[in-house]
């Protein structure tokens, strides 16, 4: 496709789950961020990989959360034990070059997860 | 440590009426400012960005932004709004370290 895309768009969980999510950037896209949207607060860093290197990592707020980025393309967040606080879209941007912190990101319609 | 402000939550403003939203950052360098616009089921739409140079910056959809070092601003401007403007806007800050900072948005009404 032409865009992000981001699967699922929802997901509903129960407390104590797993869950993943994934990230399918544009194609030839270097840099590859995850962010945690809040209700009525702007996206939050979560990390940030380089091709298959993740970079940054400080912003996942917990042991709890993983990223992985294996061949360079797409991005999978897995959230271990999911807990309310958890509850958030998570968005994923990607951009052309290896300066995604200065670069135009583009970003997928996100996914929704609600945690019971 | 970088950071960004939107002081205003919510603004609200007629058709055809001109339009500022306002953004202060926090960096000890050269900044890279952006402004995004995420519309209702929408993901985050790029409006505009300012590395370096002209402090004036146009984007699409007729925005544009000032950044004023000296106010540690960086101003989203329209001189007529429309009625598909109404959405969220945010101002965002980033830097070659890969580290980008959003604000806390403001959300946009546009009366008819």
């Amino acid at each position: 496709g032409a865009g992000v895309s981001q699967s699922p768009r929802y997901k509903v969980a129960k407390r104590g789950q797993d869950v993943a999510l994934r990230c399918d950037p544009i194609s030839g896209h270097v840099s590859l961020f995850w962010y945690q949207q809040a209700l009525g607060q702007g996206p939050e860093f979560l990390t940030y990989f380089q091709n298959e290197a993740q970079l940054d990592k400080s912003g996942l707020p917990s042991d709890r959360f993983f990223a992985e980025r294996p061949e360079g393309s797409v991005s999978t967040l897995k959230i271990q034990r999911t807990q309310q606080e958890d509850s958030a879209v998570y968005l994923c941007a990607s951009s052309f070059t290896g300066t995604g912190g200065t670069d135009t990101q583009y970003f997928g319609p996100g996914t929704r997860l609600t945690v019971l | 440590a970088q950071s960004v402000t939107q002081p205003d939550i919510h603004i609200t403003v007629s058709e055809g009426a001109s339009l500022e939203l306002r953004c202060n950052y926090s960096y000890g360098a050269t900044p890279y400012l952006f402004w995004y616009v995420q519309s209702p089921g929408q993901g985050l739409q790029l409006l505009l960005k300012y590395f370096s140079g002209d402090t004036l910056v146009q984007g699409i959809k007729g925005f544009e932004a000032e950044f004023k070092r000296s106010q540690s601003s960086f101003n989203l401007r329209k001189p007529s709004v429309h009625w598909s403007d109404a959405a969220e806007y945010f101002c965002a800050v980033g830097n070659t370290g890969n580290q980008f900072y959003f604000g806390t948005g403001t959300s946009l009404t546009v009366i008819p």
